[in-house]
């Protein structure tokens, strides 16, 4: 079944410890994204990466680390958490750019305290 | 940076009605617009999308419309059901690149 995973799904941490949100695709998908929801805000996009090695800045970069080693794995890391980033964070993979259908993880809600 | 805003943010429909979901962008460089479904406990899943290049595009019970001039793209579903309940998205992007979202609608269709 094609799909896009992310573990955890729920997740309480304390603000400073590190932590790393691990999303895998299975579909050999190029393009993979994370995004995070707050409520009023939409879906806003924190890093992309077009491809194995080549990654970029979304629109709310600030607090997080992402790295694209291989192809189906991209996982976000937040360094030192804090609690403006407690939130619903959604990873998605697509096969191309444009024009094709995309997939997202079912989420990993985040609580920073 | 692009701005998308989208409306309404609740839309409540009876079953066989119509819906229709708008938003505006302001980046006239976006030129990707695709619409997303998020029901509960899943993930978002991309429903139909469509280019700067055309106006309108049809999939079965959906349709999105765009007008670069005015800067605003609509989801329009017809025949609504009560599996089309759930929160939709929109969003526009530059060559597939930075994503914006607006805040989403959530869609109730009644039985």
């Amino acid at each position: 079944e094609a799909q896009v995973t992310q573990n955890p799904r729920y997740l309480i941490t304390v603000t400073g410890k590190k932590l790393t949100v691990t999303c895998s695709q299975n579909m050999n998908h190029e393009y993979m994204s994370w995004y995070r929801q707050d409520p009023g805000l939409g879906l806003r996009q924190i890093y992309y990466s077009m491809n194995v090695e080549v990654t970029d800045k979304g629109d709310v970069p600030e607090g997080y680390k992402v790295s694209r080693k291989e192809k189906r794995n991209f996982p976000l890391i937040l360094e030192s958490p804090s609690p403006n980033q407690t939130s619903l964070y959604f990873c998605a993979s697509s096969f191309r750019v444009g024009g094709t259908e995309a997939f997202f993880g079912q989420g990993t809600r985040l609580t920073v305290v | 940076g692009e701005n998308v805003e989208q409306h309404p943010s609740t839309l409540s429909v009876q079953e066989g009605d119509s819906a229709v979901i708008k938003c505006t962008y302001s980046d006239s460089a976006s030129n990707y617009f695709p619409w997303y479904k998020q029901e509960l406990g899943k993930g978002s899943q991309l429903i139909i999308d469509i280019r700067s290049n055309v106006g309108e595009k049809k999939d079965q019970r959906i349709a999105v419309t765009l007008n670069k001039t005015a800067k605003h793209f609509s989801l329009h579903i017809t025949e609504t059901q009560p599996e089309d309940s759930a929160v939709y998205f929109c969003a526009a992007a530059h060559n597939f690149n930075k994503f914006y979202f607006g805040s989403g609608t959530k869609l109730n269709v009644k039985p």
